[in-house]
């Protein structure tokens, strides 16, 4: 079976960091291109971050840009959002998700919840 | 960047009635377009990828078309369980987006 198993959330201060993972299961990882996605309490759906099976090709939101890094380690199916200087607005569900060939998301973890508040 | 403009933001729509929900993108993105389903308290679920191609387990009243820039998501006989946000992705070109959802009610 196909899973993803986000975790690393938690409460954090403005201006403080955080690491989220996210554990792959049930399918060959590296030949996946992987994203991160939140979603604000009662909100929508945001793009956050995007990495290509070999960290050759990486993107961000313009939200997060220059203070998020997103990573992986193939050996270990695992992909990492590195969240620095935390706001109150990036308080939200992060949700990681798989890439498909025709670049739809499927499946999705079932999210790791950050909260931003001193 | 490229936006996506969901209608309408929210309906009330009664068993067994056709829904139809589009999906405006601000410039074309040829059919790199996608429809999840989000249930309260649970994490989105592929409905529909690249527009109009169906997806392993989900009910085939489900159905979607368009390209470029105009596209339909169609919910054939709606049933109780379909009551869920609905929210169309777009994967052209960095940064990814998604549309602000629409709300289907079930009276």
């Amino acid at each position: 079976e196909v899973q993803l198993v986000e975790s690393g959330g938690g409460l954090v201060q403005p201006g403080r960091s955080l690491r989220l993972s996210c554990a792959a299961s049930g399918f060959t990882f590296d030949d996946y291109a992987m994203h991160w996605v939140r979603q604000a309490p009662g909100k929508g759906l945001e793009w956050v971050s995007g990495i290509s099976w070999n960290s050759g090709s990486i993107g961000y939101a313009d939200s997060v840009k220059g203070r998020f890094t997103i990573s992986r380690d193939n050996a270990k199916n695992s992909l990492y959002l590195q969240m620095n200087s935390l706001r109150a607005e990036d308080m939200a569900l992060y949700y990681c998700a798989r890439s498909g060939y025709l670049k739809e998301f499927d499946p999705w973890g079932q999210g790791t919840l950050v909260t931003v508040s001193s | 960047e490229i936006v996506l403009t969901q209608s309408p933001d929210f309906q009330s729509v009664t068993p067994k009635e056709k829904v139809t929900i589009t999906c405006r993108a601000s410039q074309s993105i040829g059919s790199s377009l996608h429809w999840y389903q989000q249930k309260p308290d649970q994490s989105p679920q592929l409905l529909i990828k690249y527009a109009s191609q169906s997806i392993s387990g989900v009910p085939s009243r489900f159905s979607g078309s368009g390209s470029g820039t105009d596209f339909t998501l169609t919910i054939n006989s709606l049933e109780a369980e379909d009551a869920a946000t609905y929210y169309c992705h777009q994967s052209s070109s960095l940064p990814y987006s998604f549309g602000q959802g629409t709300k289907l009610e079930i009276k």
